[in-house]
């Protein structure tokens, strides 16, 4: 069974930091997805990237990148330039690409961008 | 095109009442998956349906615990008796039927059960 941790359970960070957030996963499957979801306090989950384990380039979404050391089964979000609106919860997650795609979370990083 | 929708978004059942949560997917959506957020926790899959049937339901707790997506009309979430235990934030999400490896899930506001 796959599993996903993230060892941060807070983060706080002012505004127009660069701010990293890391999780470490493990699989016995070569090829997968993995993503960074944020839960703000809406609760409304919102994808924030993805990466295709095939694809050795890192993912980037204008402000958030990841950092994905495939042999280490790391998969960490970078985000820079904080804004007051990234304030939230941040979930790693895991999705094989055989079978029932369901979602593996992490249990989540609570960052907080202060002013 | 209207995003997945959830109802009711907040629900209070007293101890050993049932709870039913509606999860209505994205237009041209066939596949619906259940998730449950206990608190200060991350999401937990519970079970994976397709209309009429249940693909996989290897995170739904084997009591009292059941779901359908039938034909027509919403997916439910039943959940009979309920217990302290099943206070929590249901999610529902959906996805595409298509034959890509990858199917992104789009997820709904959640339901907020709030057992007293």
């Amino acid at each position: 069974a796959q599993t996903v941790t993230q060892s941060q359970p807070e983060m706080s960070v002012q505004e127009a930091e660069t701010v990293t957030l890391s999780c470490t996963y493990d699989t016995s499957e070569s090829n997968y997805y993995l993503f960074w979801y944020k839960q703000p306090p809406s609760r409304q989950m919102i994808l924030v990237i993805r990466q295709e384990a095939y694809k050795q380039q890192n993912a980037t979404e204008n402000r958030f990148s990841v950092n994905f050391q495939k042999a280490a089964k790391s998969f960490s979000l970078k985000i820079s330039d904080s804004q007051l609106g990234d304030t939230a919860m941040y979930f790693c997650a895991f999705m094989r690409t055989q079978g029932a795609q369901k979602l593996v979370f992490g249990q989540g990083t609570r960052l907080t961008i202060n002013p | 095109n209207a995003g997945v929708m959830q109802n009711p978004r907040h629900l209070v059942r007293r101890r050993g009442q049932e709870a039913r949560l509606r999860c209505s997917p994205m237009k041209g959506h066939s596949h619906v998956y259940w998730y449950r957020q206990l608190p200060e926790e991350g999401l937990k899959f519970m079970v994976y349906l397709q209309k009429e049937n249940i693909i996989d339901e290897s995170g739904m707790p084997k009591e009292r615990f059941s779901a359908e997506f039938p034909k027509e009309g919403p997916s439910i979430l039943r959940i009979q008796q309920v217990v302290r235990g099943d206070s929590a934030a249901y999610f529902c999400a959906s996805s595409p039927a298509t034959l890509r490896y990858y199917n992104e899930q789009f997820f709904g506001p959640g339901t907020r059960l709030t057992v007293l």
